[in-house]
């Protein structure tokens, strides 16, 4: 089944303690996106990828890091977490750029930083 | 930045009824996309409009595009209770980045 997996699916976490919420797709999509959800400003965009090694920042970048090694694997990293990064992730890949093709979402990660 | 913005920002209709929201967006577009998101979920991709087409239709879906104005509406006909969602557009500015508004919030009452 075609899909984009994110894992965990909630996350509880303390200030500080770095994580990292990982997210794959098995569709052979080059393209691959972050994005944070907030009540009343819709989807962010945080990180995206054109291709394997190749990443750029989207309009939220601040506090988060990417990588893109494998063209499946597109983990996002929280190195220190602070509670303004408590939120709904989503990851999303499609065949190529994001605005010109279908976005497939993965289910989302719910992100507490206490 | 936000480059979508929906209205309403809710709506509530029942069963049967049409339901139409609007979305107005502030940049040239090369396309633009309207998802559907049940509660807490991930987004489904609905429909893609170029910015050289005035309308397109999928199953109940109808979705128009007007760049003069700036704005895009997807009606959704004989709405069903399994219709009750948020919806979004999303606009492609360039840049391979994909711009979402904040959503309408449909509720379909049975």
């Amino acid at each position: 089944e075609a899909q984009v997996t994110q894992n965990p699916r909630y996350l509880i976490t303390v200030t500080g303690k770095k994580l990292t919420v990982t997210c794959s797709q098995n569709m052979n999509h080059e393209y691959m996106s972050w994005y944070r959800q907030d009540p009343g400003l819709g989807l962010r965009q945080i990180y995206y990828s054109m291709n394997v090694e190749v990443t750029d920042k989207g309009d939220v970048p601040e506090g988060y890091k990417v990588s893109r090694k494998e063209k499946r694997n597109f983990p996002l990293i929280l190195e220190s977490p602070s509670p303004n990064q408590t939120s709904l992730y989503f990851c999303a890949s499609g065949p190529t750029g994001g605005g010109t093709d279908t976005q497939y979402f993965g289910p989302g990660t719910r992100l507490t930083v206490l | 930045s936000q480059q979508g913005e929906e209205d309403p920002q809710a709506l509530s209709i029942q069963e049967g009824e049409n339901a139409t929201m609007n979305c107005s967006y502030k940049t040239s577009i090369n396309n633009l996309q309207w998802y559907r998101q049940n509660s807490g979920r991930g987004l489904v991709h609905l429909i893609l409009i170029r910015s050289n087409e005035r309308e397109k239709h999928s199953g109940r879906l109808r979705v128009t595009l007007d760049t003069s104005k700036k704005s895009s509406s997807l009606l959704i006909t004989a709405s069903r209770a399994a219709d009750t969602a948020s919806y979004f557009c999303a606009t492609d500015a360039g840049g391979n980045k994909l711009v979402f508004g904040a959503g309408t919030i449909l509720r379909v009452k049975s």
